[in-house]
Order: C-alpha cells, then structure tokens, then sequence
C-alpha cells in the first residue's frame, strides 16, 4: 500500500509567480489535510478536504492561497503572486476518518523556495 | 502563551542512553497526544499515540501523559543512532476536532 504521494518534492518560484503543490492521499483514504511548517516553527494546520468539499480552511491565509480535492485526481494547493514568506515545508496528510486521529499519515512534504 | 510548548534543543547523548522529551500545553480541551518522529528531509511518522493521562510502553519508547500539569512526555530506552531525528509532539481535542497542534519539535542526536 503506497503512502501519502507528494509532487514535486522540491520547488523553486520567484516572487509573483504561481505554486501549484500536489497530494494523493494513501489508497482508502477521502480525508486530506494540509499543513506548513515555517523555518524555526512548529507544523501549523492550514485545511482539511474530503473530495469534492472544503471542510475547514480556517488555518489558511485569507489571500492567494486556496486548495481542492476534486472528484478525481490528487488534491491540489495553490499559492498565487508568491512571496519570499511563502518559503517552507508543506505537509499534506490523509486520513480514512476525520474521526481517528492516530490515523493521519503525513506525505514527504514538499519544500517551496521563493526567491 | 503558546499552546504548545517544546523545548527545540537541540538535544546529544550517548548511544545507549535514556531520553526524555518533553511538552506542555495549555489548552485543557487537548484529549489525543501523539508523538511524531521527524527524520531530516522526511514527513513526520507516528511513533505513539495517547489517550487521555496514563502511560504508553512500545518497546523502547514510553509515553507519558499529565493532563492535570498538562505535561506530557517521550522516554526513548537504550537510544540508538538510528533515533537521531526531530521528535514533535502533537495534540488535539478529538472527537470531530481532527486538527493537530503540533510543538516546534526538538532535534536529537544519538551519538555512537
């Protein structure tokens, strides 16, 4: 059973462009929650999806950041006009129950550099 | 004040050696406590997860929990370099509350 899928692993933008991050949860799993860890600082919760549905996004930037699971495919955040603090590790983590905590496998991550 | 607080280290001892890690919290709503193990470069892995106070044994690593100090903490038994790593701690509330509050995670070096 593959884990949590996440691509690219690593990403390089410039400041004003666009950074697309991917997920694909564990095989079973509809449950996916994403999460950033800043340079010094604990992992912050940013959302949680099921497909199709956004269910809490209270964690994430009011502006330029915004994510979805579609019907079919990983799920997907997105971070538009980048900017230098937008810099750090982003954890993508997938359940089977929102219900069963000790159930949330994290993905490698994916490191985002904005130059 | 935080809601969770770790010590990030960074932490060296000597192969063999006992640890102990350690967080404190103070949201008193925090139920589920799980400790986290982070190897460089890599995703978190579960190593322990803790229900409500008491303690947790899984082989050389023993978790306790104080809910009435709000304290909580990692025992690694016989430490290996393979330990080396950042260890975080996590807590939530449970139930329908999925979200993980995560400590800033402390960096462990077990030196051979």
């Amino acid at each position: 059973n593959a884990g949590v899928m996440q691509n690219p692993r690593h990403l390089v933008r410039r400041r004003g462009q666009e950074a697309r991050l991917r997920c694909s949860p564990m095989k079973g799993h509809s449950h996916v929650y994403w999460y950033r860890q800043l340079p010094e600082e604990g992992l912050k919760f940013m959302v949680y999806l099921q497909k199709e549905n956004i269910i809490d996004e209270s964690g994430m930037p009011k502006e330029r950041f915004s994510a979805e699971f579609p019907k079919e495919g990983p799920s997907i955040l997105r971070i538009q006009q980048v900017v230098r603090g937008d810099s750090a590790a982003y954890f993508c983590a997938s359940s089977p129950s929102p219900s069963l905590i000790d159930t949330q496998y994290f993905g490698p991550g994916t490191r985002l550099t904005v130059l | 004040q935080k809601e969770v607080e770790q010590d990030p280290g960074p932490l060296s001892v000597p192969e063999g050696a006992i640890v102990s890690l350690n967080c404190t919290y103070s949201n008193s709503a925090f139920q589920y406590f799980m400790w986290y193990r982070q190897y460089s470069r890599k995703g978190p892995e579960l190593l322990m997860y803790t229900y409500s106070s008491g303690n947790k044994e899984d082989g050389r690593f023993t978790a306790q929990v104080d809910k009435s100090s709000k304290y909580i903490s990692l025992f690694i038994r016989d430490s290996q370099p393979s330990d080396s790593a950042t260890y975080l701690c996590a807590m939530s509330a449970g139930g329908s509350n999925y979200k993980l509050t995560f400590g800033k995670g402390t960096l462990l070096t077990v030196n051979p």
